[in-house]
């Protein structure tokens, strides 16, 4: 059974980059027809839908944060990573990554880390 | 970014049926995309229950029970949540989400069902 635990720091500084990895168990990042994803939740609000990365490393981004935003992976400890630039207080949200598999058409995300609250404050 | 529409709230009996909708805006016809359904309880994160195309095109996730069902009414370019025979612990949010295109994936504002 798949397993997904965020971690990094919970409290960035205005400006600064906000870096959060995600590291999987009971399944291999390399074995393919997955996309690794990002999924943010803003305090007692909705879900934002960040982006995602297929194994291979072919990346595709939310369009309102896609300058701000890159997704990696590392096969070899098989975990992927998140960075979030020049963040301000509109980022704070509890950051979830999740398993991206595809319905034909697209993607739907299962399972999820229990997610990790960021705060944004200096 | 496109908008998905849901109730804020919602409410049903135990043992009656909840119908969650999740409303498209006008230039995006709901025929055309999987519409999927999360559920998420306070403290947890969101749980995948189904996505729903058509009747032959479906997909429940995995121990999702069979009461939780999808559909689309077309008329009013919606996609639905049905849920039978309602449970106290399906007392959640709920939220809905599309994908408008593979690079763009769009969650619902979200429902929050209370069994009273």
């Amino acid at each position: 059974q798949v397993q997904l635990q965020e971690s990094g720091p919970g409290l960035v500084k205005p400006s600064q980059t906000l870096s959060l990895t995600c590291t999987v168990s009971g399944g291999s990042i390399s074995s393919g027809g997955y996309y690794w994803s990002w999924i943010r939740q803003h305090p007692g609000k909705g879900l934002e839908w960040i982006g995602y990365i297929y194994y291979s490393g072919s990346t595709y981004y939310n369009p309102s944060l896609k300058s701000l935003v890159t997704i990696s992976v590392d096969t070899s400890k098989n975990q992927f990573s998140l960075k979030l630039s020049s963040v301000t207080a509109a980022d704070t949200a509890v950051y979830y990554c999740a398993r991206g598999e595809y319905d034909y058409r697209t993607p739907h995300f299962d399972p999820w880390g229990q997610g990790t609250l960021v705060t944004v404050s200096s | 970014q496109p908008v998905l529409t849901q109730p804020p709230s919602s409410s049903a009996s135990p043992g009656e049926s909840a119908r969650l909708t999740c409303t498209l805006p006008s230039d995006i016809n709901v025929g055309s995309y999987n519409i999927y359904w999360y559920q998420q309880k306070p403290g947890s994160p969101p749980r995948y229950l189904l996505y729903y195309y058509s009747d032959s095109d479906k997909g429940q996730g995995s121990g999702v029970p069979s009461r939780f069902s999808g559909s689309k009414d077309a008329s009013a370019n919606t996609g639905i949540l049905l849920i039978s025979g309602l449970q106290s612990e399906d007392e959640a949010d709920y939220y809905c989400m599309i994908w408008p295109s593979n690079a763009l994936g769009v969650f619902g504002g979200g429902t929050k069902l209370t069994v009273l």
